[in-house]
């Protein structure tokens, strides 16, 4: 079966730095690729961004761009979005997913089942 | 940045009624090599991650039910649910991917009346 998997929900300070994971199951991982989406508390979808990871190439969302960093190992089939300094805005349920097709320009078919990010002093 | 806007922000319908969801986008992508729209509808239930339902504008996924279907071109595009179900109370999204940033619009909340 086809699915992402992602690390489970965090509680963090503000301040502090935070690494969640999406590993891929079913597929040739480097085959498709991976995006970040956030929802914040009773929000709506935003898009972060998305890396290949075949070779590692990342796009971003101008709104979130310096603030997280979205990396891969291919090794172990992979995906992280990483933060070097948590705010408490930084509060939200995050998604990765995966395009249906090997084109950038697809849709998202394949959704890990969400990381709940916490951050409270 | 390609803006999604729908309408409305929520609605409720009847069981057994029709549903239309509207999603404009700010920037008309017709003209690409495709004849196709880079445009999908996701719906996500309560506590759940989002469902891709329709691609290309109006491709339904597989498994999808037939009550689900979509339209649009241009900027203008349209989700509609011939007959409404209870388990289609959910929020819809459309999506963009034509371009990064890949927008989605602000969600479409539907409740039964």
């Amino acid at each position: 079966e086809v699915q992402l998997v992602q690390s489970g929900a965090e509680v963090k300070k503000p301040g502090e730095s935070l690494t969640i994971s999406c590993e891929g199951f079913g597929y040739s991982f480097t085959d498709y690729y991976i995006d970040w989406v956030r929802q914040m508390p009773g929000k709506g979808l935003e898009w972060i961004g998305v890396i290949s990871p075949r070779d590692s190439h990342t796009r971003y969302s101008p709104s979130i761009q310096g603030r997280v960093t979205i990396s891969v190992d291919k090794s172990i089939n992979t995906a992280y979005l990483q933060w070097t300094s948590l705010r408490a805005s930084d509060t939200a349920m995050f998604y990765c997913a995966r395009h249906r097709s090997g084109n950038l320009s697809d849709a998202f078919n394949i959704w890990g089942q969400g990381t709940l990010v916490t951050v409270s002093s | 940045d390609i803006v999604m806007t729908q309408s409305p922000d929520s609605l409720a319908v009847s069981l057994g009624e029709r549903v239309t969801i509207n999603c404009k986008s700010s920037q008309n992508f017709l003209y690409t090599s495709s004849i196709e729209d880079d445009l999908a509808w996701y719906q996500q239930k309560s506590g759940q991650p989002p469902k891709l339902l329709i691609s290309w504008a109006s491709t339904r996924e597989s498994g999808v039910p037939d009550r689900f279907s979509a339209s649009g071109s241009g900027t203008d595009f349209t989700l509609t649910i011939s007959s409404l179900q209870a388990e289609d109370v959910a929020v819809y999204y459309c999506q963009q991917y034509y371009g990064a940033p890949f927008t989605f619009g602000h969600g479409t909340r539907l409740e039964i009346k």
